[in-house]
């Protein structure tokens, strides 16, 4: 099992309230990436990062942020939440540059809800 | 734009029956890997193909790469309850970031 986390697991807001979902790993990875997903449905990438101070936007136009200040960290941050927001949000991370495989590791998620 | 297309959406199988599921792409990928995630779950890697033409078996899954590299398969022979999810295709145009599937959902009845 892959050592990759995320918190809150569920969150539940009001509009326009400032939110920041955490993810971290202990595998050294260099690439983590940030999908929405609602449920059943499929992923769509919204951040992706190299590395330190790598960041990328998704193909999901999105109106959060994302940094990464450290190799094991990769908060997202929604500055004003609102209804449309609410989705499942998980994280992944794999390895760059090393041979064929870039499996991908997800997280357990976070499922936010906005009233 | 690059996209990876998936069906079908939905399948609902006898415990027993086979399972299959396509993935599409109208330009060459790089690669193509396979993920199932169970209902309330997150994905979890399955298989990565790389080459043209690329076949690998995991038990009763077995996956195949298209010769052009532009669609790939993943076939569950003699379903069971536990094979129920959704599985999902994800592929790279150039080892960059992944474009997945939509997912087809599986459902087997015991």
């Amino acid at each position: 099992e892959a050592d990759i986390y995320q918190t809150p697991r569920y969150l539940v807001i009001g509009t326009g309230k400032k939110i920041t979902l955490e993810c971290s790993q202990t595998m050294g990875h260099d690439k983590m990436y940030w999908y929405q997903q609602d449920p059943g449905m499929e992923l769509h990438l919204i951040h992706y990062s190299y590395g330190v101070n790598s960041t990328e936007k998704g193909d999901l136009s999105s109106e959060s942020t994302v940094s990464r200040i450290r190799t094991e960290h990769f908060p997202l941050t929604l500055e004003s939440a609102r209804p449309s927001h609410t989705s499942q949000y998980l994280c992944a991370s794999s390895e760059y540059g090393r041979g064929w495989t870039d499996t991908q590791y997800f997280g357990p998620g976070t499922r936010l809800t906005v009233l | 734009g690059q996209q990876v297309m998936q069906i079908p959406q939905y399948q609902h199988v006898q415990e027993g029956e086979d399972f299959t599921t396509y993935c599409n792409s109208s330009t060459t990928l790089s690669n193509i890997q396979w993920y199932k995630q169970r209902p309330g779950g997150h994905p979890v890697f399955l298989i990565q193909l790389v080459k043209s033409g690329e076949v690998k078996k995991q038990k009763r899954l077995t996956f195949q790469f298209g010769e052009a590299k532009k669609n790939s398969s993943l076939h569950i022979t003699a379903t069971q309850t536990t094979d129920v999810g959704t599985y999902f295709c994800a592929g790279t145009y150039n080892f960059n970031k992944f474009y997945f599937g939509s997912g087809t959902k599986l459902n087997v009845k015991p």
